[in-house]
């Protein structure tokens, strides 16, 4: 069975500060993908990073950088000198060979404040 | 500027009542997804269709819930009678899939929020 688990539930930083948000997940797959989705509070899904379990390089986006480690079955993402406007709930989720997200995790809510 | 398209943004409605939830993909994407979202259960996968035909519903109530495709630019989902426990935010995403069944990622609408009294 697929799992993703996100076990912070809420963050709260001050803006400026490094915040990052952890995911682990379980699968049985060979081929998988892994997602991190942004929900603001307007309420869509904003698609931030997919990559696929054959990929383990790191990646930087700006101030946005993922950490996946097959090792340890982890999909981390770090949010560098946060913002106010970094402030949503954020959705780490687990794909089959198809390459979309079926499983999600509950989400981390992250409150950045100035 | 390409984006999904959910129609409507709010639906309040009475149990009982049917609800058809809109959905207009990105204009040549050839697969649509309908999640959905709730406190308790989180984000769910209900349905996708590749090329208009459903691949899979399994996550979807059969006995009150129906998905479509009328055509490329239009999908629905029908929830008839509706229940209180259906209220959710329920999410469109469209893709595109290639010859070896692998999608690009997934663009979201931004969700049909339904409230069912």
């Amino acid at each position: 069975a697929q799992k993703v688990t996100q076990a912070q539930t809420e963050i709260s930083v001050v803006e400026k500060e490094d915040v990052t948000l952890d995911c682990v997940y379980e699968t049985r797959d060979t081929t998988y993908y892994l997602f991190w989705y942004k929900q603001p509070p307007s309420g869509e899904l904003v698609f931030l990073i997919r990559r696929n379990s054959f990929d383990e390089q790191n990646e930087i986006s700006g101030r946005y950088s993922w950490n996946f480690q097959k090792s340890t079955s982890s999909f981390n993402f770090t949010i560098t000198a946060s913002q106010v406007v970094d402030s949503a709930v954020y959705f780490c989720a687990l794909g089959r060979n198809s390459g979309y997200a079926l499983n999600f995790g509950k989400g981390t809510s992250l409150l950045v404040t100035p | 500027d390409a984006r999904v398209t959910q129609t409507p943004r709010h639906k309040v409605t009475e149990m009982g009542q049917e609800v058809t939830m809109r959905c207009q993909p990105i204009l040549g994407h050839n697969t649509v997804f309908w999640y959905r979202q709730t406190m308790m259960q989180g984000l769910e996968l209900l349905a996708y269709f590749r090329n208009r035909a459903p691949l899979d519903d399994s996550g979807m109530p059969k006995d009150r819930f129906s998905a479509e495709m009328p055509d490329a630019t239009l999908a629905t989902l029908k929830i008839q009678p509706s229940e209180p426990r259906d209220s959710a935010v329920y999410f469109c995403a469209s893709g595109l899939a290639n010859d070896r069944d692998e999608y690009t990622e997934a663009f979201f609408g931004q969700g049909t929020r339904l409230t069912v009294v």
